[in-house]
């Protein structure tokens, strides 16, 4: 497809279990991001990847959280024993990388329930 | 630190101006943006302004920059129940990537 695409679009899991959230950027944007949604909030940032460099990874709010990515194709997030605060829409987005606006064009989100 | 402030509700009738606004604390936004989230949709981008520029038109919206006060507005004319939805304002700041978000404006337009 020609936008930014995320699976699953909803995961319910336990308190404790891992989950492993997908995202397929839109070809060839070398960047890629990550923001988590929490109900009635504004997009905070996890992490980011620009082609291969070391990705900024200032936002991820602990070690429970972890992203790949492979090349400059897909990215999957991990949180190790998710906790309810967990529960949020994330958000991926990609952008081509170059100078300029550098547009970000998110994709439909994953909304992650844990109970 | 950075911070980006927007008010939570605005509502409207059909056919009149909406005016979103924004304020923002870091000096060194080199881009501001608008998107529009709408239920159960992604976000879409709808239009942004260098921080070199005061205004920016694009048919139904104008954005208003105010560099020395840090505002950014939003405005949508004749406004339509389609666009009922949630309008953030995000900044991005140098040569960093990340952009910092409002916590979104919630627009409802009434017929």
């Amino acid at each position: 497809g020609a936008g930014v695409s995320q699976s699953p679009s909803n995961k319910v899991t336990e308190k404790g279990k891992d989950v492993e959230l997908r995202c397929d950027p839109i070809s060839g944007h070398t960047a890629l991001y990550w923001y988590r949604q929490r109900l009635g909030q504004g997009l905070e940032f996890l992490i980011y990847f620009q082609g291969n460099s070391a990705p900024d990874k200032s936002g991820l709010p602990s070690d429970r959280f972890s992203a790949e990515r492979t090349g400059e194709s897909v990215s999957t997030l991990t949180i190790q024993r998710t906790q309810q605060e967990d529960s949020a829409v994330y958000l991926c987005a990609s952008s081509l990388g170059g100078s300029g606006t550098d547009t970000q064009y998110f994709g439909p989100g994953t909304r992650l329930t844990v109970l | 630190g950075e911070d980006v402030e927007q008010s939570l509700f605005l509502s409207v009738r059909e056919g009149d101006s909406s005016v979103i606004n924004c304020t923002y604390t870091d000096s060194s936004s080199t881009y501001l943006y608008w998107y529009k989230q709408e239920p159960g949709a992604g976000l879409q981008l709808l239009t942004y302004i260098f921080s070199n520029m005061d205004m920016k038109q694009d048919q139904r919206l104008t954005v208003l920059l105010n560099k020395k006060d840090k505002h950014l507005s939003l405005r949508i004319a004749d406004t339509q129940t389609g666009d009922s939805a949630i309008y953030f304002c995000a900044e991005r700041t140098g040569n960093n990537r990340k952009l910092i978000w409002g916590l979104g404006t919630s627009l409802a337009v009434n017929p």
